[in-house]
């Protein structure tokens, strides 16, 4: 069975560019999380989906960040315009029941 | 206080020794409860599910004591390649609410 995919592996850009991240979950898992994992930190929820609805997103900082999975299956994570304190790991995951989650391998943005 | 706490650690062991990490959570209303293992610069992966009459996978025991607030996971007889960083997380599925610890570090050594 596949795993999560993530794309890019790494990205590397200048303050106040944008950046867009792509996730496609294990086939036939509805929820997708978006987390984000900061060097040394356990990872952070950013955005809760079950299929193409939200289900939380408290923590997305929503001036900077927006997210979407338009037909429930793959989905983006869009930062504009970046800040240096957003360099981390972005991870997707995946859950066919809204338990045990399956990780992607990340995404590792620098902001210089 | 965080949610969700764990001792950082670094735990150092001996290969063979036991050795046990703790992870306290403060939501009440949490569900359920995983341990994810995560090596450096990867991906973290789920270790096991932490039920309420406690669970045993080979060498990992983990349980969970809601009275107290805690889950444990429990190694036994480690090998060098158990080193790695325990993330433990509590979830309230229904409220999308899935919080991680910052994680125990630890490294056995032969």
């Amino acid at each position: 069975e596949a795993g999560v995919a993530q794309s890019p592996r790494y990205k590397i850009i200048e303050k106040r560019q944008s950046v867009a991240f792509w996730c496609n979950p294990i086939s036939g898992h509805a929820t997708l999380y978006w987390y984000q994992q900061i060097l040394g930190q356990g990872p952070k929820l950013l955005i809760q989906f079950q299929n193409n609805g939200v289900v939380d997103d408290s923590q997305l900082p929503k001036d900077r960040f927006s997210a979407e999975r338009l037909k429930g299956v793959d989905s983006t994570l869009k930062i504009q315009p970046a800040k240096l304190e957003d360099s981390a790991v972005y991870l997707c995951a995946s859950s066919p029941n809204r338990y045990e989650q399956y990780f992607g391998p990340g995404t590792r943005l620098t902001v210089t | 206080r965080k949610e969700v706490e764990q001792d950082p650690g670094p735990f150092n062991v001996p290969e063979g020794a036991t050795v046990a990490f703790n992870c306290t959570y403060s939501n009440s209303a949490s569900q359920s409860f995983f341990w994810y293992r995560q090596d450096c610069r990867k991906e973290p992966k789920l270790l096991m599910s932490v039920y309420s009459s406690g669970n045993e996978d080979g060498r990992f025991t983990a349980q969970l004591n809601r009275a107290s607030q805690y889950i444990s996971l429990l190694i036994r007889d480690s090998k060098l390649s158990d080193s790695a960083t325990y993330l433990c997380v509590v979830n309230v599925p229904n409220a999308g609410k899935s919080t991680f610890g910052d994680g125990t570090t630890l490294t056995v050594k032969p």
